[in-house]
């Protein structure tokens, strides 16, 4: 069974840049498991950020970015708002099947 | 405007079924993947099903596989899950979740019906 990790908990100054990341338990994440990032604030339904590694939605603010780093998709927040303080699910296709990751809690401070 | 909106959850004992239903509106569905996504209060996200935008091939997580039953209604631009055998374990918040255009994963979400499996 596919297992893909996202770091528990991560902690960003106001203004500061943070990168989350989303690994699989199959090896290196490329560009064909079509990276997804979704955010969630308590209460709420998730809302898409990222599709395609890098590829914003319309609504997503600019300080967003997708990439690949390291083996692992990833997801930059520059200049970080407290807005920003909610969790993050990343989302890999494996040979189709999707497979969400456990979450990171980001907390601003 | 895109919306999602799901209904159909509650209480419902061990072994029961149940039947929930997504109504969309603003969109073109019968051009569309659509997922159902689970998530059990304070836990992760879990992707459940999807189904092809005509309808004629679906997909399930192997949790559900043989218990739940996804399909769509494209006339009535309404998708469904049908769950049968029902779990404590499955126990969740239930959302639809459309297909990204073109390309894998998912764009607009429902606000999510909450089932739960007690006795």
């Amino acid at each position: 069974q596919t297992v893909v990790t996202q770091e528990p908990s991560l902690t960003v100054s106001p203004g500061g840049t943070v990168t989350l990341t989303c690994a699989s338990s199959t090896g290196t994440v490329t560009s064909g498991y079509s990276p997804n990032w979704f955010q969630q604030k308590p209460g709420q339904a998730p809302r898409a950020l990222i599709y395609s590694t890098s590829n914003k939605q319309y609504w997503t603010p600019a300080r967003f970015s997708g990439s690949l780093l390291g083996g692992k998709a990833a997801l930059t927040l520059s200049g970080v708002q407290p807005e920003d303080e909610a969790e993050y699910y990343c989302l890999l296709f494996h040979d189709g099947a999707p497979v969400f990751g456990g979450g990171t809690k980001l907390t601003v401070l | 405007e895109v919306q999602l909106v799901e209904s159909g959850g509650g209480l419902v004992q061990p072994g029961g079924s149940l039947r929930l239903s997504c109504a969309a509106s603003g969109f073109t569905f019968s051009s569309y993947w659509i997922h159902w996504v689970r998530q059990v209060p304070g836990r992760g996200l879990v992707w459940v099903s999807r189904i092809t935008p005509d309808g004629d091939s679906t997909y399930y997580a192997d949790s559900v596989k043989g218990r739940f039953t996804i399909s769509r209604d494209n006339a009535k631009n309404t998708l469904y899950l049908q769950m049968n055998s029902l779990r404590a374990e499955d126990t969740a918040v239930y959302y639809c979740a459309r297909g990204t255009a073109g390309k894998p994963g998912v764009d607009y979400w429902g606000q999510g019906t909450l089932v739960t499996v007690s006795s």
